[in-house]
């Protein structure tokens, strides 16, 4: 079975300050991995997605995460936060075939501090 | 032009009260979903369709009846709603089964009083 965990509910960053959102998944086959972000009153929009290539992988809005396999870790940076970036993000988990679904994290409630 | 769109956005209705959410996705995908969120954002899937089959169905009770007219569409149908069912419910598309990236629509805040 497929599962994901996002530590913590909330985290807090001042604009321009690194932003890191972890996110440590379990599968009984390779993943596929992605970040969604959903804005406040709003639907959720695929920021980036692991689908077994390059392990480093770039987003939309300047994020990227990196799928590190020894640490079955798929964290979400972004070098400088706008106030923009704050919104509820999700990480979710499949493992590839047919029939296969999406599992999502509880999600995390980014703020930016002016 | 809109992806996946579903109405209505808002529905506040009293229990015991039937009411259904309609979706559609103008993307070309064969495979599309309901998802509930509830008040705490935790996001879980209720239903998989795949060309008009049901192929996910995640022991939701048997009030909430999925309906595929067409693979354009994706209807949820509540019966007898319940206090808990206030949610908010999110349809979303993607290529096929074994593709896994979704596309979401809006979302339809349900407030069961």
């Amino acid at each position: 079975a497929q599962s994901v965990t996002q530590l913590g509910s909330h985290v807090s960053v001042s604009e321009g300050a690194l932003v890191l959102l972890r996110c440590n998944y379990s599968s009984s086959v390779p993943p596929y991995l992605f970040w969604y972000v959903q804005y406040p009153n709003q639907g959720l929009q695929l920021l980036l997605k692991y689908t077994s290539a390059a392990t480093l992988v770039k987003g939309i809005n300047g994020f990227e995460a990196e799928f590190k396999k020894s640490e079955t870790s798929f964290h979400l940076t972004k070098p400088s936060a706008h106030m923009s970036d704050a919104a509820e993000y999700f990480c979710a988990v499949s493992e590839p075939g047919a029939n296969s679904k999406l599992t999502f994290g509880k999600g995390i409630t980014l703020s930016v501090r002016p | 032009d809109t992806a996946v769109s579903q109405t209505p956005k808002y529905l506040v209705t009293q229990m015991g009260n039937d009411k259904s959410i309609k979706c559609e996705q103008n993307l070309g995908h064969d495979t599309m979903y309901w998802y509930k969120q509830d008040s705490k954002k935790f996001l879980k899937i209720m239903f998989s369709y795949n060309n008009k089959e049901l192929i996910i169905n995640e022991t939701v009770p048997n009030r909430f009846s999925p309906k595929s007219p067409d693979k354009a569409h994706l209807n949820l149908h509540i019966n007898s709603l319940e206090l808990g069912d206030s949610a908010v419910y999110f349809c979303a598309s993607s290529h096929s089964v074994s593709y896994n990236e979704q596309f979401f629509g809006p979302g339809t805040r349900l407030t069961v009083l």
